[in-house]
């Protein structure tokens, strides 16, 4: 079935450092991939996401690449903020039942001390 | 703009009582989705609406019921609560159904089941 698979945290990182969440997934043709980010107290917001392989999602200085042959949507970025603390949720978008469903992994909580 | 709204914020409840929990959106968004967030599980969906008076089942609906009366409100019921839907509730609503379609989730309600 489709799944998808994010690396246990928390992240604990210095300020300036560099991140990366790894994403994997599984799915059958051709999915749409997404990292959604949850700031405390807060719903989930869109952070970026890409709808076919090799394409690059990119915003607020988050990258990532959604690579079909590793079946991974790696999230990066070169220098992380306190401000950039929050729970990050990669998901899969997939056809079911004439419904496209979004299917989360269970989330990363990223914290960033200065 | 408020987007999407959840009240209430947060309830205890006994085993067996029942409870609402209300979504509005100002968005004028067709599809609407309930989820609950478990620790390491990620949101599940839990029932979906793809317009005024339309509701679905999705992945784990047992124990909830839902209603969309209104275009801008989706209801969450549950009849006779258990201390196994002690969880957070997101709702979210979509402009679209695609496959890379893009939610927009409220604030969550915290639920607590003695």
């Amino acid at each position: 079935g489709n799944s998808v698979t994010q690396m246990e945290g928390p992240v604990t990182l210095s300020e300036e450092a560099f991140l990366t969440i790894n994403c994997t997934y599984t799915a059958t043709g051709y999915p749409s991939l997404f990292w959604y980010v949850q700031y405390p107290g807060e719903g989930l917001q869109l952070l970026l996401k890409a709808t076919k392989a090799d394409d690059k999602g990119s915003n607020k200085g988050f990258e990532a690449t959604y690579r079909k042959e590793t079946t991974s949507f790696h999230l990066e970025k070169g220098s992380v903020q306190v401000s950039d603390s929050a729970v990050y949720f990669c998901a899969l978008s997939r056809e079911s039942g004439g419904y496209n469903k979004l299917i989360f992994g269970a989330g990363t909580r990223l914290a960033v001390h200065p | 703009n408020a987007g999407v709204t959840q009240t209430p914020k947060f309830r205890v409840l006994k085993t067996g009582q029942s409870m609402t929990l209300l979504c509005a959106q100002d968005m004028n968004h067709e599809y609407m989705y309930w989820y609950r967030q478990d620790p390491g599980m990620g949101l599940r969906l839990i029932h979906y609406s793809v317009g005024e008076g339309t509701t679905a089942k999705g992945e784990v609906p047992d124990g909830y019921n839902v209603s969309r009366l209104k275009k801008q409100n989706f209801l969450l019921g549950l009849e006779s609560a258990a201390p196994s839907q002690t969880s957070v509730y997101f709702c979210a609503s979509s402009y679209s159904q695609g496959r890379t379609n893009v939610l927009t989730f409220g604030a969550g309600s915290r639920l607590t089941v003695l």
